[in-house]
C-alpha cells in the first residue's frame, strides 16, 4: 500500500482479554517494528523484525506480549491477559531496510489505540 | 527515555513568530531524526541528519545537529498555525533501533 496500515484504529477490551493489532507494511520494506506510547511520552521500542525474524525483542515487556510475521510482510502483535496498564497507542514502522543508512527512515503507521477496561 | 532529553517540555508561540526545540542525547547518535505528531495521528517524518555540522531545511524548518556535543536543534522561522503539534527527537542507535526523547507540545496561538 501507499502507507503503514494498522487495524484497528481504537480497540477497547476487559482486563484479561486476548488481543492482536495487525500491521501491513509499505510493500517491499522489509524491516518492520513495533512501538508503544503512553500519553505524554515518546514513542517506547518493543520488538522489531528484518524479514519474517525478529531480530530484537528486548523492548516486550514481558511473556504476555508476542508478535509475528509469517511472510515477512504483514505483522500481528499479540497480548495474552490483557492488563489496564497495558492501554496505550501501539504504533508500527517499517523501514526499506535494516542500517545506518539515510536511506532507512521509519514510516509510522496511525496507530492502534488500546483501552483496557 | 532518559537516552534523550528535549527541551522545552512544551511552547507556546504567537503566531509569526519564530521557536526553538532542543534535543540532547546521553549516548553515541548513529543519526537523529525529527519527527511531527498530531493528536491521534502517528508520525510524520521531517528530516534525518547524520553528519556533524550538517544542517537541513523543509520549508520554515530547519534542523541542525552538532556531533560533538550530541545535540540537535529544530528551528521553525514565522511559526504558523499548521505548525502545531509534539516534535519528537529519535536517535538512531548502532543496534538499529531508533529511540525517541518524551516530546514537545507547541501551540501557536493567533
Amino acid at each position: 500500500g501507499a502507507g503503514v496500515s494498522q487495524t484497528p484504529s481504537n480497540k477497547v477490551t476487559e482486563k484479561g482479554k486476548y488481543v492482536e493489532l495487525r500491521c501491513d507494511p509499505i510493500s517491499g520494506h522489509t524491516a518492520l517494528y513495533w512501538y508503544r506510547q503512553s500519553l505524554g511520552q515518546g514513542p517506547e521500542f518493543l520488538i522489531y523484525f528484518q524479514g519474517t525474524g525478529a531480530a530484537d525483542d528486548s523492548g516486550l515487556p514481558n511473556d504476555r506480549f508476542f508478535a509475528v510475521r509469517p511472510e515477512g510482510s504483514v505483522s500481528t502483535l499479540k497480548i495474552q491477559r490483557t492488563e489496564r496498564g497495558d492501554s496505550a497507542v501501539y504504533l508500527c514502522a517499517s523501514s526499506p531496510g535494516l542500517g545506518l543508512s539515510g536511506a532507512n527512515v521509519l514510516t509510522f503507521g496511525a496507530g492502534s489505540r488500546l483501552t483496557v477496561l | 527515555s532518559q537516552e534523550l532529553e528535549q527541551s522545552p517540555q512544551s511552547l507556546i508561540v504567537q503566531e509569526g513568530k519564530n521557536l526553538t526545540i532542543n534535543c540532547t542525547s546521553s549516548k553515541t547518535l548513529y543519526g537523529l531524526y525529527w519527527y511531527k505528531q498530531k493528536y491521534g495521528e502517528g508520525l510524520i517524518f521531517l528530516m534525518m541528519l547524520q553528519k556533524g555540522g550538517e544542517e537541513k531545511s523543509h520549508e520554515k524548518i530547519t534542523a541542525k545537529l552538532d556531533e560533538k556535543k550530541q545535540q540537535s536543534s529544530l528551528h521553525i522561522t514565522a511559526s504558523q498555525p499548521s505548525h502545531a503539534g509534539i516534535y519528537l527527537c529519535g536517535a538512531l542507535r548502532r543496534d538499529y533501533k531508533l529511540s525517541f526523547g518524551a516530546g514537545t507540545t507547541v501551540t501557536v496561538r493567533a
